[in-house]
């Protein structure tokens, strides 16, 4: 059971260059999320979706965009890249917890990226 | 140990103390919460969660307690150890409406040994 599963874990870009970071979960979950985190700045939300075929804006998604195709996978994609969009990017997911008592999300390890 | 909100981000404790880190909610419609545990390189580990009709809630070592009036949330680590040096995150979830998870800042917590 790997859980929360990102690639690339790490990626640098040129400024104007487009890429997608893949998070794929084998939990069943119907929730997954996409958070950056900078320096000093904590966790913040991209984008996220609570089911196949459907997806949401987060506190930061000016330049982001994302697609939940199949259940298991949320891909996050750059289409012009950034400096600012330098940050390390989190990928979550969470139970189907909707009136139940827990809704813990489980976190991937992480995927780098610079923006030169 | 030393109480601290998200304005001071680094928490200093001997070890063997207990470590009380604080945390400032904004949404009083949030009704789950939960803290995480990040070390460097890693992403964040889930230690203790705590939903709206409770105002405490223990687990190993770890205590949340919640106060909805002021809508705070404080995570209490008891006796402290060397590998509980990490950043701790609150996070607030609204899980009858939108199910965003947002997160505080984090605060850093170095045991000294």
């Amino acid at each position: 059971n790997a859980g929360v599963t990102q690639t690339p874990k790490f990626r640098v870009l040129k400024t104007g260059q487009s890429m997608t970071l893949l998070c794929a979960q084998d939990m069943n979950h119907e929730y997954m999320y996409w958070y950056r985190q900078d320096p000093g700045m904590g966790l913040r939300l991209i984008h996220y979706s609570v089911g196949e075929g459907t997806t949401a804006k987060g506190e930061v998604p000016d330049g982001y965009n994302v697609s939940r195709l199949k259940k298991q996978n949320f891909l996050l994609g750059l289409e012009s890249a950034a400096p600012s969009q330098t940050s390390v990017y989190f990928c979550a997911s969470s139970y189907p917890s909707r009136g139940r008592n827990t809704g813990e999300l489980f976190f991937g390890e992480g995927s780098r990226l610079t923006v030169l | 140990g030393e109480s601290v909100g998200l304005h001071l981000p680094t928490l200093s404790v001997q070890e063997g103390d207990n470590s009380i880190i604080n945390c400032a909610y904004s949404n009083s419609a949030s009704d789950y919460f939960i803290w995480y545990k990040q070390e460097s390189g890693k992403g964040p580990q889930f230690i203790i969660d705590i939903r709206s009709n409770m105002d405490k809630r223990q687990g190993q070592r770890v205590t949340v307690l919640l106060n909805k009036t002021v809508k705070h949330l404080s995570l209490q680590i008891a006796a402290t150890q060397p590998g509980d040096s990490a950043v701790y995150f609150c996070a607030e979830a609204y899980t009858s409406g939108t199910y965003k998870y947002i997160f505080g800042t984090g605060t850093r917590l170095k045991v000294l040994a």
